[in-house]
């Protein structure tokens, strides 16, 4: 099994450029969801999908889009790049718990972007 | 905000020492996780423990949480060179009606061979 893929793993913007982050499980999970990780700040939630059909936003959405149209693939997609969104993005899967509730997370390898 | 909070942020120690790290939350959790990131790499779930648990073990890792005072502490023995890493902690929350997986900001340990 691949487990959770992300492309790319790195990537240069320009402010105001548009680009989609790709990711794919192939475990068959319900749950996924997209973090940012910056210095100091640990991982932080943009946006989570608890099936196909439905996403809803994490802790810091503002600037990007999700959609959920297949199980396995969860796009995210950075509207017009800033400065503020370098980071290392990380796309993990999950599959429901018994009682309804996030389990073991599965994580992708990152995908570093800058934004200059 | 963050719900894990771990504690202390950064600890060096020799081979074979026990490392302890702490985490609190402040909301109501069905479970607490701990993961392991090596630099540069993907996090890793190392142990999953339920909120009515109150410890757990796998291998040399052991886990504790007391939901009285929100907190949960991962205890690594005899650490190993290869246990060098940052180590997360995360809760799940049922805010806003359904789960999210919550962070902290992680602890890094550095094990002096």
């Amino acid at each position: 099994n691949a487990g959770v893929t992300q492309t790319p793993k790195f990537q240069v913007l320009k402010t105001g450029q548009s680009m989609t982050l790709q990711c794919a499980q192939d475990m068959n999970h319900e749950y996924m969801s997209w973090y940012r990780q910056d210095p100091g700040m640990g991982l932080r939630l943009i946006h989570y999908s608890v099936g196909a059909g439905i996403t809803d936003q994490g802790e810091v959405p503002n600037g990007y889009n999700v959609s959920r149209s297949t199980t396995e693939d969860f796009p995210l997609r950075l509207l017009s790049a800033a400065p503020s969104q370098t980071s290392v993005y990380f796309c993990a899967s999950s599959y429901w718990g018994q009682g309804a509730f996030v389990t073991e997370a599965f994580f992708g390898q990152g995908t570093r972007l800058t934004v200059v | 905000s963050q719900q894990g909070e771990e504690d202390p942020q950064a600890l060096s120690i020799q081979e074979g020492e026990n490392a302890t790290m702490n985490c609190s939350y402040k909301t109501s959790i069905n479970n607490l996780q701990w993961y392991r990131q090596n630099s540069g790499r993907g996090l890793v779930h190392l142990i999953l423990i339920r909120s009515n648990e109150r410890e757990k073990h796998s291998g040399r890792l052991r886990v504790t949480l007391d939901t009285s005072k929100k907190s949960s502490s991962l205890l690594i023995t005899a650490s190993r060179a290869a246990d060098t890493a940052s180590y997360f902690c995360a809760t799940d929350s049922l805010r806003y009606g359904n789960n999210r997986l919550a962070f902290g900001k992680g602890n890094q340990v550095v094990v002096i061979p």
